[in-house]
Order: structure tokens, then sequence, then C-alpha cells
């Protein structure tokens, strides 16, 4: 089946540590997204990936940094500068981030708790 | 500065009633606009779209109107169902720039469907 997988579906950090959230498509997808979910708020975007070897810093970007080594792959690090990282995290794809069709699918999503 | 705006954070409807969400936004650059659902501790799943250049687009239960002279835009489920309970997001794509394929989300509205 295609799809997007996040792992893990729960994650525990204590303060001061960097941590990766994974996020995986079979999709064929060329444009990866990350965003986070807090109580109340819509999804705000962090960073986004057109293309391989390529991201651009979405609203919320400080405090995480990210990679787009392959296509499938866009891993998400939440590093100790982000301030206040406990939030639900979602990853999204589409067929491209500017063609006709802008429908983003997205992942089951991450939850990360800062202890 | 919310650019796509929900203002009704929740929503009680009867079974078999029409459930009608609303969405407003500021920014004429917007090119599309998304709805999706979301179920607790889940991505959000595509439901329907529209493109600025049309006012309705339909699909089973489901219908968007678009008044761009207002900037605002609406989801109708006709007949609404309990299954339809569920936190609905409005989103609203970029045309144009750097920021091309960027999609800024309302903040939801919490859907509530009474059998």
């Amino acid at each position: 089946d295609g799809g997007i997988t996040q792992s893990p579906k729960y994650l525990f950090r204590k303060e001061g540590q960097n941590v990766t959230l994974s996020c995986e498509q079979n999709l064929n997808h060329d444009a990866m997204y990350w965003y986070r979910q807090d109580p109340g708020q819509g999804l705000r975007l962090i960073y986004y990936s057109q293309i391989v070897n390529d991201f651009q810093k979405g609203d919320i970007a400080e405090g995480y940094s990210v990679s787009r080594e392959k296509k499938e792959s866009f891993p998400l690090t939440v590093t100790s500068a982000q301030k206040n990282p406990t939030a639900f995290y979602l990853c999204a794809s589409s067929v491209t981030s500017g063609g006709r069709r802008a429908e983003q699918f997205f992942g089951p999503g991450t939850r990360l708790t800062v202890l | 500065d919310q650019q796509v705006k929900q203002n009704s954070p929740s929503l009680s409807v009867q079974e078999g009633r029409i459930s009608i969400l609303n969405c407003d936004y500021t920014n004429s650059m917007f090119d599309y606009f998304l709805w999706y659902k979301k179920y607790p501790a889940e991505g959000p799943t595509f439901l329907i779209s529209i493109s600025s250049i049309k006012d309705k687009n339909e699909d089973g239960r489901f219908t968007v109107f678009l008044n761009k002279s207002a900037k605002h835009l609406s989801l109708h489920i006709v007949p609404s169902q309990p299954g339809d309970s569920a936190v609905y997001f409005c989103a609203a794509r970029l045309r144009g720039g750097t920021s091309y394929g960027k999609l800024t989300f309302g903040q939801g509205t919490i859907l509530t469907v009474h059998p």
C-alpha cells in the first residue's frame, strides 16, 4: 500500500536533547512538508522540500533542522534550541508543491513530549 | 497574522441535518482552497478542494462554496452523519513566488454530529 509513515508514534525527550523524527513516503511524491499542531491551533509549517537536496524554512523553523537526501525520506530534528518542542508533529507529501493538484497527504503523526 | 481563519471553534449538529463550516481568508494571492478532516491523534485526510476560478465544487455529501469577493469559503455536509464528527481544517495555497505551493491552515472547527 502506498502511504506515508512516521515513527515513532510517541516520543519522550529530556530537556537539552536533540531528537529526530522519521518520515518516509512511497507515493513517489516530489514535495514533502513538516508541520506541528498545538492544542486549539491549526497546522503550522516548519520546513518543506520541493526536490531532493533542497528545502526551505516554513513559518516556524527556529530550533528545527531537516535533510532531504532521498526522495522518499524527510527526517526532522528537533534541537535543544526549540523552546516549546512538546507538540504533535505531522509529515506530509504532495505530487508537486505547485501543480494543479494541491492536495497534501499526511502521515499519522508523532507526539513528542519533553520531560 | 492569521491569513486563514475559522472563527467557530466548534459546531454541533443533529444527524441528518446540514453542517456548514466556514472559513475566511485575507490574502488575495491564494489560488486553491482545501478542506481536511482530522480525528484525534491521526493525520488529516483530504476531503475536497476548489480552485479560485470556481465558486462551487461538489463531491457526494460534501460541497464547498467559494465567494471571492467576500474572501469566504464554506463546507456543506448533507446529510450529516455521526462518523463526520471530527476537526475540520480549511487550507489555502499561495500562487506564485518562492512560497508557491505552501498551504496555510485555519485553526480548525470541531464538528459534533449527534445521533
